[in-house]
Formats: C-alpha cells, structure tokens, sequence
C-alpha cells in the first residue's frame, strides 16, 4: 500500500485530455511539500516530467502540466498521443515516516 | 551532461548480501548540495525509495528497510554502493540509482540510471 494513492489506469483517445489524481495526507503533500510527476516508459527508467507541483524540465512539451490543492496534485495530459502511452508516478516527502514517498502508479492507456 | 549507471549482480541467493554500485559523472559529490538516491521497482509494482546520501556523507534510509541497507560514496571514483543484508525473494526488483534535486518543499529524482534487474532465488 503505497502512502500516495493514485488511480490503477486512466485511458483516452489521441487528442483527448486526461488527468491523473495523486491523494496524499496531512503529513505529506498537505504538509505543503512539493509533489514531482515521473513518466516511466515500458522497458525504460523514470523520468522527471513535473517538479515542485507546476514545472516543466526542459524538453517537456507543454501538453503536460500539474497542479497541487490541499493534500492532493494532479497531472493533466491535453491532445493524448500514442507516445504518452506509459506508467506515471507521483512522489513527495512525509515527515511522519521521514521518507521520500512515491505513488502507486497509474498506467495511461491511449485507445 | 548527468549520467548514473548501475552496476552488480543480477543473480543472488537468499540470505546473501547484495552490493549495488552506481557511477556517475556529469556531477560530484563533493559539491554542496548534491546528494543520490537509491530507488527499486519489483517487477509490474511501483516505485520505493530506499536510501540516500548527501555531499557531506549525511545519510536517510527508508525507515522499514533501514536495519538491512547502508550507503556509501567513493568521490575518487564519483561511486555510490547500496549494501543490502539478508536478500529474500522479495526483493527481486530493478534497482536504480538517482541524483537527487534539492527543492525548498522537498526535491525530486531529477536523473535516474537505467537500472539494473537484481534476482533473489535459491
């Protein structure tokens, strides 16, 4: 069970918008730590897509964006491509474990 | 340029103590600041961070696995080593290590490795 709860799979078709929910606690995200948005494709190591809540790394097309509210954050995907068709995981820190934390991933299935 | 790339076993039995290597260059760790991370990922499961160390050989590991992990840094040779005593099969997961990006609300995992897929089998 992981301490961020994401939805198991989302799913929408090319040029579609999806969101995908990330729910924290009082002694994470809604301690206002900062929540980062990792896009893992099959076969391949995490990559940092979203950081402190809001921002982009370079070289992120701006389809992708998060947003951050009370104890939960959520990363929006607009004008789906086949390519965006991966595992995404969002991650912060808990002070009551004193650990960084990772969601359980939700998988993004482009129909 | 960053890079990581992780090194070591691919195969040990259980009870056994596994020893991870990561080599990095692009950074150092004897810059103020930096730090590096461990992260595994069993296989079809999600990601958990392990343990982390910082330029000033500061150390956090994950709390349920603490009694079991130690990290260490060799600057001369830009390494970072994961020890991890009494190997179970649970512990099959593909390990990755990653530099770490210091943010004022807690940072991220900004560079990974590509990780390296350790099994535990007898």
């Amino acid at each position: 069970q992981s301490v961020l709860t994401q939805p198991p799979s989302v799913s929408g078709a090319p040029g579609q918008r999806v969101t995908i929910s990330c729910t924290g606690s009082s002694s994470s995200i809604g301690a206002g730590y900062d929540v980062h948005w990792y896009q893992q494709l099959p076969g391949a190591a995490p990559k940092l897509i979203i950081y402190g809540n809001i921002n982009r790394p370079s070289g992120v097309p701006d389809r992708f964006s998060g947003s951050k509210s009370g104890t939960s954050a959520s990363l929006a995907i607009t004008g789906l491509q086949i390519e965006d068709e991966a595992d995404y995981y969002c991650q912060s820190f808990d002070t009551d474990l004193s650990a960084w934390v990772f969601g359980g991933g939700t998988k993004l299935t482009v129909l | 340029q960053i890079t990581l790339k992780e090194s070591g076993p691919t195969l040990v039995k259980p009870t056994q103590t596994l020893t991870l290597t990561c080599s990095f260059s692009g950074f150092s760790l004897t810059t103020p600041g930096v730090r590096v991370g461990w992260i595994r990922q069993p296989p079809g499961k999600a990601l958990e961070w392990l343990a982390l160390i910082i330029w000033d050989d500061d150390k956090r590991y994950s709390p349920s696995l603490k009694s079991r992990l130690t990290i260490t840094k060799d600057t001369s040779k830009n390494q970072v080593v994961l020890t991890m005593t009494n190997m179970d099969p649970v512990d099959t997961a593909t390990y990755y290590c990653a530099q770490y990006s210091a943010m004022e609300g807690g940072g991220n995992f900004a560079y990974w490795g590509q990780g390296t897929l350790v099994t535990v089998s007898s």
